[in-house]
């Protein structure tokens, strides 16, 4: 079945670092993936949605400057969380729609449990 | 943008029982999916609805979709203790780029042994 990974599972930065999470499709292709952004006992918050090799389309209220999201290939979408401060600790969760799928069907990554100290 | 609701919020059944998880929207859509989420752990798709269907199958899940309601109900019979984790709808509905969903807030569902 398809899926996708998300590297790393958990990551623990100090307040004014940057941090990347990477999310990959490792069976199939994506020209789209999502991000999600998951408060604890929560449902997922649509933050953008990025397109290989375009600009990422960002949700109403999400700073782009501060969440860069690159598409580079078919395979890999990465989010970074520049300048990370405390409000920023959260479980941000990437997906991916089959390029070859008819479907609406998203596929989710394990998801990344960021905090901010 | 849309939102589903899903009651209730949390549901705690014992195993072997069936589970009922509904879900509401307010906008016409295209399609309705199901996806269950584990504890601190990304989603898995269930099964997905279209608008023109009414109900589909798979496995031990039912799930019922009505348009004129813009509503729809998850079943699982025969509940296992695996079964614990939280659902969540997901609509995605005409007009809406890239084939973006909307999630609602998910049930949590407590199957007890």
């Amino acid at each position: 079945g398809a899926v996708v990974s998300q590297h790393p599972s958990r990551v623990i930065c100090k307040s004014g670092t940057s941090v990347k999470i990477e999310c990959r499709s490792l069976d199939f292709q994506a020209t789209t993936m999502f991000w999600y952004r998951q408060f604890p006992k929560k449902s997922l918050m649509l933050m953008a949605t990025s397109n290989e090799g375009s600009k990422a389309t960002y949700e109403q209220g999400v700073e782009k400057d501060k969440f860069l999201i690159n598409h580079a290939s078919l395979t890999l979408s990465t989010l970074t969380v520049t300048s990370a401060h405390p409000e920023d600790s959260s479980f941000y969760i990437c997906s991916a729609r089959d390029i070859g799928a008819l479907s609406y069907e998203q596929y989710f990554g394990p998801g990344t449990r960021l905090t901010v100290t | 943008s849309q939102q589903g609701e899903e009651d209730p919020q949390a549901l705690s059944i014992q195993e072997g029982e069936n589970a009922t998880m509904n879900c509401s929207y307010k906008t016409s859509i295209n399609n309705l999916q199901w996806y269950r989420q584990n504890s601190g752990r990304g989603l898995v798709h269930l099964i997905l609805i279209r608008s023109n269907e009414r109900e589909k199958h798979s496995g031990r899940l039912r799930v019922t979709l009505d348009t004129s309601k813009k509503s729809s109900s998850l079943l699982i019979t025969a509940s296992r203790a695996a079964d614990t984790a939280s659902y969540f709808c997901a609509t995605d509905f005409p007009g809406a780029g890239s084939y973006q969903l909307t999630f609602g807030k998910g049930t949590k569902l407590s199957v007890i042994p």
